[in-house]
């Protein structure tokens, strides 16, 4: 799985709670992701990583926030979990830009907002 | 919205049989790219290809790409029941975007 864990892989949280999720690789790649999976939307981008302390916005950060203090980690983190945010989510890699490279993804965390 | 949509939403196949999945999008793209999806699992790229290329083949997958219709497809020869998984396309279209399908879900029968 190139060398990508996530943590936790399952949770349930409450409605208003606060939630980090981690994604850690061991291939030193320059670019890292956020993406929720939902039946019907396939997978959508949250935020994204090109660098330490390097990062933006994708198409539905709202509610998201995130962090890359080391090239290894990059976290999310939802600061008052919703009902909407229940989801599959999951970290990508990649060596250069999505243009030219392709994604390598962890295994996903299922994260319930009761 | 330039995102690819794969076309059937679901195959069931013998095993042995041959699975063509579909994939059109909306807008020009740099490259277009396969991923499968095994249940509980992160999508595992399966292969990219170009805007300039027309087909390209990784063991027993065949993608072809036409940007006139805007369209590919994913061809998966004599199937096997490992092959079942859900199968997404992902677009590519400058400003380092990259959007999915929703997938097409293939179960491959013993």
């Amino acid at each position: 799985d190139a060398g990508i864990t996530q943590s936790p892989r399952h949770k349930v949280t409450e409605t208003g709670t606060p939630v980090t999720l981690r994604c850690h690789q061991t291939e030193n790649h320059r670019y890292m992701y956020w993406y929720r999976q939902d039946p019907g939307h396939g997978l959508r981008l949250i935020h994204y990583s090109y660098g330490v302390k390097d990062t933006d916005k994708g198409e539905v950060s709202d509610g998201y926030s995130v962090s890359r203090s080391k090239t290894e980690d990059f976290l999310l983190t939802l600061e008052s979990a919703t009902s909407s945010q229940t989801s599959v989510y999951f970290c990508a890699i990649s060596e250069s830009s999505r243009q030219n490279s392709p994604l390598h993804f962890g295994n996903g965390t299922r994260l319930t907002v009761t | 919205s330039q995102q690819g949509e794969e076309d059937p939403q679901a195959l069931s196949i013998q095993e042995g049989e041959n699975a063509t999945m579909n994939c059109s999008y909306k807008t020009s793209i740099n490259n277009l790219q396969w991923y499968r999806q095994n249940s509980g699992r992160g999508l595992v790229h399966l292969i990219l290809i170009r805007s300039n290329e027309r087909e390209k083949h990784s063991g027993r997958l065949r993608v072809t790409l036409d940007t006139s219709k805007k369209s590919s497809s994913l061809l998966i020869t004599a199937s096997r029941a490992a092959d079942t998984a859900s199968y997404f396309c992902a677009t590519e279209a400058g400003a380092n975007n990259l959007f999915f399908g929703t997938g097409t879900r293939l179960t491959v029968i013993p």
